[in-house]
């Protein structure tokens, strides 16, 4: 089955600074890589996804990176506001149904 | 619409108690899921049904048991839940693909606290 580990655990910036998380994982087999953002007490919800055809996609503040050869992705938010704070997961999926999240980034945008 | 709607939003029941929690899409999804967050922590798989039908379990407890009616329908039937149980259940639905390469839509979720 797909091992997903992130970093960091706790992540605090500063309004204005950026964020960067990341992700490695050990099976090649799925060629998609999303990222959920979770804000307190909501629904996680997906803000941003690549395929591996591509090694970088970006949305507004938001962007995520891939590296095949090292096996891990990575996402960067830009001049991070207050409401970026959030728990950031990213995912695999496993076959047709299954997806596995990693454990989570707690990030703090501290004004 | 673009939205998965559970029912309740909150859920306190006994250890002999008989609940069911309940979830529904109109998106037209074939792919309908269950998943348990504990605090801090994140969502774990516990059933996806593709197509109506049960597809993956994983080693839950038959205290759990789930149940898709419909295309648009799935719940979740608790029986002689555990205080460890307690935790919040997130329903999520989502298009069959071979590559599982497709955006999870999740509902809000049921906070379920067993006393």
């Amino acid at each position: 089955g797909e091992n997903v580990e992130q970093h960091p655990s706790t992540l605090s910036v500063q309004e204005g600074d950026s964020a960067v998380i990341k992700c490695t994982y050990s099976d090649s087999a799925s060629n998609y890589f999303p990222w959920y953002k979770q804000e307190l007490g909501k629904r996680p919800q997906l803000i941003i996804d690549i395929r591996s055809n591509v090694g970088e996609k970006k949305d507004q503040r938001i962007a995520v990176t891939l590296n095949k050869t090292a096996k891990h992705f990575s996402l960067h938010i830009t001049e991070t506001q207050p409401e970026d704070s959030a728990v950031y997961f990213c995912a695999r999926p496993s076959g047709a149904s299954k997806l596995t999240f990693g454990t989570g980034t707690r990030l703090q945008v501290t004004l | 619409d673009t939205e998965v709607t559970q029912t309740p939003k909150h859920l306190v029941m006994g250890m002999t108690n008989k609940k069911s929690l309940k979830c529904e899409q109109h998106m037209g999804h074939r792919a309908m899921y269950w998943y348990k967050q504990k605090a801090k922590k994140p969502p774990e798989l516990m059933f996806v049904y593709s197509y109506e039908k049960l597809s993956i379990n994983e080693s839950v407890p038959s205290r759990f048991s789930p149940e898709c009616p419909n295309s648009s329908l799935l719940n979740l039937h608790l029986h002689a839940l555990q205080p460890e149980d307690s935790a919040l259940y997130l329903c999520a639905s989502s298009q069959v693909t071979p590559e599982g390469d497709t955006e999870a839509f999740f509902g809000q979720g049921t906070r379920l606290t067993v006393v």
